[in-house]
């Protein structure tokens, strides 16, 4: 079964700082993998998605994300942090076996400080 | 705006009281999703259906039922509520054959008491 695992509950950084919020997977086949964003009491949006092309992936408002199938990894970055990208991130994993059912990891919640 | 409309938005229930929330799209989407949400836990899959007529339990599928009315609305029931179902649920959808993300609704806040 696909898992996902987003290492820290919890990160805080200072505006203008890089942003690293960490993603690894386990899934038997390769993958499609996406992160999605949720600002307070909110539905999700989508940040970026890999679909097998490549391997670094731009998204909206500044973020991206590198897949690594050597180290089953999917971290999401951003080089300088603004007060609107506290949030709530989710990385999800997706079976590609016709229900393209996501599986989320647990979701790291960002808070920025001015 | 095309998309998927949850409704109601907000809902508090007595333990034992059933209700019915509500899903539908408008982008013509052959599969439907149900998720909660609860602190901590990330979005767990409850019920999915892949077409009309069709449906699917998913990681925690106990004390929920599900009908697919028609290829836009997807409903979930809570026939008996219980606290442990207090969170907010999220309807997704997704397009037929496409490496596309999952589009979701703006979820429901449900509270049991």
């Amino acid at each position: 079964a696909q898992s996902v695992t987003q290492l820290g509950s919890h990160v805080s950084v200072s505006e203008g700082a890089l942003v690293l919020l960490r993603c690894n997977y386990s899934s038997s086949v390769p993958p499609y993998l996406f992160w999605y964003v949720q600002y307070p009491n909110q539905g999700l949006q989508l940040l970026l998605k890999y679909t097998s092309a490549a391997t670094l992936v731009k998204g909206i408002n500044g973020f991206e994300a590198e897949f690594k199938k050597s180290e089953t990894s999917f971290h999401l970055t951003k080089p300088s942090a603004h007060m609107s990208d506290a949030a709530e991130y989710f990385c999800a994993v997706s079976d590609l076996g016709g229900s393209e059912k996501l599986v989320f990891g647990k979701g790291t919640k960002l808070t920025v400080n001015p | 705006n095309a998309g998927v409309t949850q409704t109601p938005k907000f809902q508090v229930l007595k333990t034992g009281q059933s209700m019915t929330l509500q899903c539908a799209q408008d982008m013509n989407h052959n599969s439907m999703y149900w998720y909660r949400q609860d602190p901590g836990m990330g979005l767990r899959l409850i019920y999915y259906s892949a077409s009309e007529g069709t449906t699917d339990k998913g990681e925690v599928p106990n004390g929920y039922n599900v009908s697919r009315l028609n290829k836009r609305e997807f409903s979930l029931r809570l026939e008996s509520a219980a606290p442990s179902q207090t969170s907010v649920y999220f309807c997704a959808s997704y397009p037929p054959g496409s490496n596309q993300p999952q589009h979701f609704g703006d979820g429901t806040r449900l509270s049991i008491l």
